[in-house]
């Protein structure tokens, strides 16, 4: 079954330590997103791909980095974890266009920087 | 870019009592609206995509509305039940910004037995 899966599905992090939150799909989408998900921002888009070897900045990237090394695998990078990036982390693949546009979600990285 | 508002933000109903949520954009170029639900703790599930040429889809219990001269998208839950309860996401797809999803900022809906 097509599926997105993120890992790890938690994570405590130190201030100015690096993490890094794995997504794969098998979906065969071209398109790969990352949001963050806060108590009132709804979903926000930090970076997404177009397929593999590119990355393109979302609405707030800062702190963030992004690497799409496979069709199936984008990571999400924060070189010096602050305690500002607390949230919880949804990946998604997907591809516009089509009577059967989709988008699937992985079931989210919640991540605590203390 | 394009802009989702969502609401209301916050939503309760009776069991049994319908439930509306709507979602005006500003794409007119906007062509795929999706409505998703995500249950605590978990991802986002679609519910039902709509494509611009459609102005009404009913599936189980669910009804979506565009109105593209309004720019508004809305979802009406009819008979809803306890397990409704989420929070629900609009989003659309296909504007200027083609490769981009864009969504609401979410209704948290409680269905009280």
């Amino acid at each position: 079954e097509a599926a997105v899966t993120q890992s790890p599905r938690n994570k405590v992090a130190v201030t100015g330590g690096k993490v890094t939150l794995s997504c794969n799909q098998t979906n065969n989408h071209n398109n790969m997103y990352w949001y963050r998900q806060d108590t009132g921002h709804g979903l926000r888009l930090i970076h997404y791909s177009y397929g593999a070897g590119s990355t393109e900045k979302g609405d707030i990237p800062d702190g963030y980095k992004a690497s799409r090394p496979s069709q199936e695998n984008f990571s999400l990078i924060l070189e010096l974890a602050t305690p500002s990036q607390t949230s919880v982390y949804f990946c998604a693949s997907g591809d516009a266009g089509g009577a059967d546009s989709d988008y699937t979600f992985g079931s989210g990285t919640r991540l605590l920087v203390i | 870019g394009e802009q989702v508002e969502q609401r209301p933000p916050h939503l309760s109903v009776p069991e049994g009592d319908s439930a509306v949520i709507i979602c005006t954009y500003t794409d007119s170029a906007t062509a795929y609206f999706y409505w998703y639900k995500q249950e605590p703790g978990a991802g986002l599930q679609l519910l039902m995509s709509v494509f611009s040429n459609v102005d009404r889809k009913e599936e189980q219990g669910l009804t979506v509305l565009l109105n593209k001269k309004d720019k508004q998208l809305s979802l009406n839950l009819t008979a809803a039940h306890p397990g409704d309860s989420a929070v629900y996401f609009c989003a659309v797809s296909g504007g200027n910004n083609n490769n981009r999803i864009f969504f609401g900022d979410g209704t948290q809906l409680v269905v009280k037995p």
